[in-house]
């Protein structure tokens, strides 16, 4: 089975701080990505990486960034959290190419993120 | 036209009966169209993946139609475990995939 972890499962953090979000995949996965999930939003994607120290932008990467050193390890960084990054963060792998059913995307157990 | 669409519901069944959700997606360069499924507080989990000539799982039958850009899928029997969000899923160019908003289903005996 594949496993995908999140270092957090909860976070309270102040705003201004730096955050951290760790992923981490045990299937040798070409491909890792972030989402955050809202209400009435549903996942929005911010960041994903198809290769070691290759990264693409989502739809919302503003006050995002990622870092991709290791091929199992992906992280999420908030340069200066705000309140409007409270959110669910969802880390997702997926083994490779679209169109093969390799882009099956299968997601950690999240981080709730709350910023004060 | 947004790139995946769903009916929110929520859809109110009791056990035993059949339900159909509804998907339209945008891209008709879209190669790959799954259904996740996402209980309350926990992460998605692939339900099966979609393909042109349909499919079935037990249950669950999902269907494709690229020439009007909808994805279908039909739980027959329904028990009070199917009670969840059932997010339409398509990609896009390359490997991303672009997630529906949900369908959110509710079983009661």
């Amino acid at each position: 089975d594949v496993k995908v972890t999140q270092s957090s499962r909860y976070l309270v953090k102040r705003t201004g701080e730096k955050v951290f979000l760790e992923c981490v995949q045990d299937m040798d996965h070409e491909n890792m990505f972030w989402y955050r999930q809202d209400p009435g939003l549903g996942l929005r994607l911010i960041y994903f990486s198809y290769d070691v120290k290759m990264k693409e932008k989502g739809d919302i990467p503003e006050g995002y960034s990622v870092s991709r050193e290791k091929k199992e390890r992906f992280s999420l960084i908030l340069e200066s959290a705000s309140t409007n990054q409270t959110s669910m963060y969802l880390c997702a792998s997926s083994l490779g190419a679209s169109g093969s059913g390799a882009d099956t995307q299968y997601f950690g157990p999240g981080t709730r993120l709350t910023v004060l | 036209r947004k790139e995946v669409e769903q009916d929110p519901g929520p859809f109110n069944v009791p056990e035993g009966a059949t339900v159909a959700f509804n998907c339209t997606y945008s891209n008709s360069a879209s190669q790959s169209f799954f259904w996740y499924r996402q209980d309350c507080r926990k992460e998605p989990k692939l339900l099966m993946s979609v393909y042109s000539s349909g499919n079935e799982d037990g249950r669950f039958t999902a269907q494709l139609n690229r020439a009007s850009q909808y994805i279908s899928l039909l739980i027959r029997d329904s028990k009070l475990s199917d009670s969840a969000t059932y997010l339409c899923v398509v990609n896009r160019a390359g490997t991303a995939l672009i997630f529906g908003k949900g369908t959110t289903l509710s079983v009661s005996s």
